[in-house]
Parts: C-alpha cells; sequence; structure tokens
C-alpha cells in the first residue's frame, strides 16, 4: 500500500522567507503527483501537478518538483506572505489505484508578518 | 461557474439516524470520489465511482453507501452502523489527471 509521508508536520516562518515543504511515497509506480493548498474548515485547491515523465511545475511563486525513481517531492514556495498560511497537501495517483488519491497528513504553515 | 458543490455546510445527526450528503459537479468528469478528514489525519477514501451504475469501495467504506445514478451526482449516506461519523467530509472529481474538491460537508454526532 502506498503511504505518503509530508514533513514537517508544522512551520512557523516571518514573512519573505523562502521555505521547502517536503513529501515522501513509498511506491514510485505513480501516475501523477498533486499538491493542494487547505484553508480552515474549507475544500481543497489544486496548486500544482505533476506528471510521472514530470520533473518540475511551476505556477508564480510555487515551484514542485518530483523525483519518482527517490519517492521524493518539493514544494518551494518564494518570498512567502501571511495570505500563504494554510495547510499544504501531497496526494499521489498510484498506478493501480483506478484514479483514487493517497494524500499525506499535510504541513501547517504559519506566515507571520 | 463550474465546479463542485457539497450540500449542507454543516450537518448533525444523532445516534441511529442515517443521513445522506449531497456532492454534485457541473465540470463533466466521468470520476467522482468521497473522502474522510479527521483532525491530525491524511485524507482516507470512502467509495469512488468512474463511470455511472458503478462503483468502489476505497479503505473505509464500512458504514456507509453511495449511488451514481447520474453523472453530476454522486451522494454518500451515512448510515447508524458507522459508529464514529464525526468528521469533515470531502467530494472530489476527476476528467483525466487533476482532481477537484468541494468545500466540504461538516458532520457531527450529537
Amino acid at each position: 500500500k502506498q503511504e505518503v509521508t509530508q514533513i514537517p508536520a508544522a512551520l512557523s516562518v516571518p514573512e519573505g522567507e523562502n521555505l521547502v515543504l517536503n513529501c515522501s511515497f513509498t511506491d514510485s509506480a505513480i501516475y501523477n503527483l498533486q499538491w493542494f493548498r487547505q484553508d480552515p474548515g474549507k475544500g481543497l485547491t489544486s496548486l500544482l501537478l505533476i506528471q510521472s515523465s514530470q520533473r518540475e511545475q511551476t505556477s508564480g511563486r510555487l515551484n514542485a518538483s518530483l523525483d519518482k525513481s527517490s519517492g521524493r517531492s518539493t514544494l518551494y514556495i518564494a518570498a512567502s506572505q501571511p495570505g500563504d498560511s494554510a495547510t499544504y497537501l501531497c496526494a499521489v495517483r498510484p498506478s493501480w489505484s483506478g484514479y483514487a488519491l493517497n494524500f499525506g497528513k499535510g504541513t501547517s504553515l504559519l506566515v507571520t508578518p | 461557474d463550474g465546479g463542485i458543490t457539497q450540500s449542507p455546510k454543516y450537518l448533525f445527526r444523532k445516534e441511529g439516524q442515517n443521513v445522506t450528503l449531497s456532492c454534485e459537479q457541473n465540470l463533466n468528469h466521468d470520476a467522482m470520489y468521497w473522502y474522510r478528514q479527521d483532525p491530525g489525519q491524511g485524507l482516507r477514501l470512502i467509495y469512488y465511482s468512474q463511470i455511472v451504475n458503478d462503483f468502489q469501495k476505497g479503505d473505509i467504506a464500512e458504514g456507509y453507501s453511495v449511488s451514481r445514478e447520474k453523472k453530476e451526482s454522486f451522494p454518500l449516506t451515512v448510515t447508524s452502523a458507522q459508529k464514529n461519523p464525526t468528521a469533515f467530509y470531502l467530494c472530489a472529481s476527476t476528467r483525466d489527471i487533476e482532481a477537484f474538491f468541494g468545500q466540504g460537508t461538516r458532520l457531527t454526532v450529537v
């Protein structure tokens, strides 16, 4: 069974810092990996999707990388802002799962002014 | 606006009651999913459906039931057999490779 781990579980940084969130998965047979943002009491917002054949994706201040062979992905947030405060979830879609995502427990990020 | 609509946002259930959570999408997506989220936990898959009139159990299907009579709709029933139903429930859909989520329903047992 695919296990997804996110480190750290929580992170607090001052505004303006660049930061990295980590995601690891145990089975490299994945179809794609998706990063989500979740605000308290809300649903998930898709941030970036990396297909298994890709190495990275970028959107604005966000950059996500994928190293499928080592079972790792990172989400890089440049010049963090208080509005970035949220929980960030990593999810992988195993090749064999019928397209259902396996989620990590998330990293809770707080960016202080 | 295209998207996934979950209702209600908050739901209260008495012991022994069945309740149904609604999930509707107008994205023309084929596959739909129900996840459960507990504090400090990742999302866990309850049921999923890849086409109309077909659905599969996920990791924690006991005490839940679903139907998929229309492409746009995938309601989840939490039955009295689910002993610990208090949680945040999220519905999702996919067409090709990307998943999109609704805003969730918070279910509380009273």
